[in-house]
């Protein structure tokens, strides 16, 4: 049980808008810990999508999005397409554990 | 281009010590910037920190794992290495060694390709 808790699957059809939600608590993002978004596409490593709650990579197309707001964080993907199909985690530091902690993970399915 | 890529054993006898090596190309670990860590992935399951190693030798670890995780470098190889002592089924996961940036919130902005460690007898 992750400290973040995402949803274990959203979906959506293509073009439409979808967010995944990572709520965490006073001793990780309400701490004002930074949360970093990462794709996991299957059978691949997990990449960066967004860092430092709303800052994309160079290369990472502006239909991904992020926000913070007290204890939580959200990744917003508009636009949906095919290949947006895979796993997504949010990432922070948790001062309770004292360890940089991942949320469960939640599955985009693109109808 | 920063290159990470996981090496060792894929099958570990339970009791027994696993070991993996990052060979690291494109950028030398023995500078300051980023961290060199471990993270895990159990099958079908979330990601899991284990730890990382600075280019001072500095070392964190994952408070659940400290006790059975060693993580070293070998400089004039460019490389590091995770030791993790006495496994069990348990332990059985995709192996990820990644890059930590040392601004903008410490995310992981490079990752190896991942090598999956079987502990089974």
């Amino acid at each position: 049980q992750s400290v973040l808790t995402q949803p274990p699957s959203v979906s959506g059809a293509p073009g439409q808008r979808v967010t995944i939600s990572c709520t965490g608590s006073s001793s990780n993002i309400g701490a004002d810990f930074d949360v970093h978004w990462y794709q996991q596409l299957p059978g691949t490593a997990p990449k960066v999508l967004i860092y430092g709650n709303t800052n994309r990579p160079s290369g990472v197309p502006d239909r991904f999005s992020g926000s913070k707001s007290g204890t939580s964080a959200s990744l917003a993907i508009s636009g949906l397409q095919a290949e947006d199909e895979a796993d997504y985690y949010c990432q922070s530091y948790d001062t309770s554990l004292s360890g940089w902690v991942f949320g469960g993970g939640t599955k985009l399915t693109v109808l | 281009q920063v290159q990470l890529q996981e090496s060792g054993p894929g099958l570990v006898n339970p009791s027994q010590t696993l070991s993996l090596t990052c060979a690291v190309s494109g950028a030398s670990i023995s500078t300051g910037g980023h961290y060199w860590s471990w993270i895990r992935q159990h099958p079908g399951k979330g990601l899991e920190w284990i730890g990382y190693i600075f280019y001072s030798g500095s070392t964190d670890y994952n408070p659940s794992l400290k006790s059975r995780v060693t993580i070293s470098a070998a400089t004039s190889k460019n490389q590091f290495s995770l030791k993790l002592t006495s496994v069990t089924a348990a332990d059985t996961a995709v192996y990820y060694c990644a890059r930590q940036v040392t601004a903008s919130g410490r995310y992981f902005d490079l990752w190896g390709r991942g090598t999956l460690v079987t502990v089974s007898s």
